[in-house]
């Protein structure tokens, strides 16, 4: 089945500083990848939409300048968390649809990051 | 009002009891997932269905599209099983989750 890779999988930064986190489609390509967060007995909520070649799309409520999203290949998707702050301490996870770049389309996930800030 | 609802919260159930949990939306949707999500966080799709009816080994996943509701329904429970169920629909470039069932199934 299709694979889906994060890197890290999980990490433990300082308030302040950034964090880079890499979504790799490991056999096949993704024009589009979505980014999730999920905070502690939450369920998933969709922070952006990762669009190869363009902008990415970003949910009601997700600072653009703090989630830096570059869809810098159809097999790569990078979020990096700016300025990172306690509040910021959640899983992250990203997914994407193969066949398509659609989110009617199955979604393969990866495994997640843990990001802890202290 | 949450765009999707699931029941229930939270389901024990005995080793080989048939499960069933439900989703309802609010929304048009392209389509409905049934993701599964185990303690260490890692996310499997289960099911992407648009209508009718589909079954994987022991999981079988109904949608009702006038009724706008879905059902995950899981044969011969197993302790494996245990997770948390997430229902989730597209719509257009949107998804929107439940809250998520969490099952635990003693053997």
């Amino acid at each position: 089945g299709a694979v889906v890779s994060q890197h890290p999988s999980w990490v433990i930064c300082k308030s302040g500083t950034s964090v880079k986190i890499e979504c790799r489609s490991l056999d096949f390509q993704a024009t589009t990848m979505f980014w999730y967060r999920q905070f502690p007995k939450q369920s998933l909520m969709l922070m952006a939409t990762s669009n190869e070649g363009s902008k990415a799309t970003y949910e009601q409520g997700v600072e653009k300048d703090k989630f830096l999203i570059n869809h810098a290949s159809l097999t790569l998707s990078t979020l990096t968390v700016t300025s990172a702050h306690p509040e910021d301490s959640s899983f992250y996870i990203c997914s994407a649809p193969r066949g398509g770049g659609a989110s009617s389309y199955e979604q393969y996930f990866g495994p997640g990051t843990r990001l802890t800030v202290t | 009002k949450n765009e999707v609802e699931q029941s229930p919260q939270n389901l024990t159930a005995q080793e080989g009891e048939f499960i069933t949990i439900n989703c309802s939306y609010s929304v048009g949707i392209s389509a409905l997932h049934w993701l599964q999500q185990h303690p260490g966080g890692g996310i499997v799709s289960l099911f992407m269905l648009s209508s009718g009816k589909k079954k994987h080994g022991r999981l079988i996943a109904t949608i009702n599209i006038q009724e706008k509701h879905s059902s995950l329904h899981i044969t011969a429970s197993h302790p494996r099983d245990s997770a948390v169920y997430i229902c989730a629909v597209s719509s257009g470039n949107q998804f929107y989750f439940g809250t998520g069932t969490s099952l635990t199934v003693i053997p």
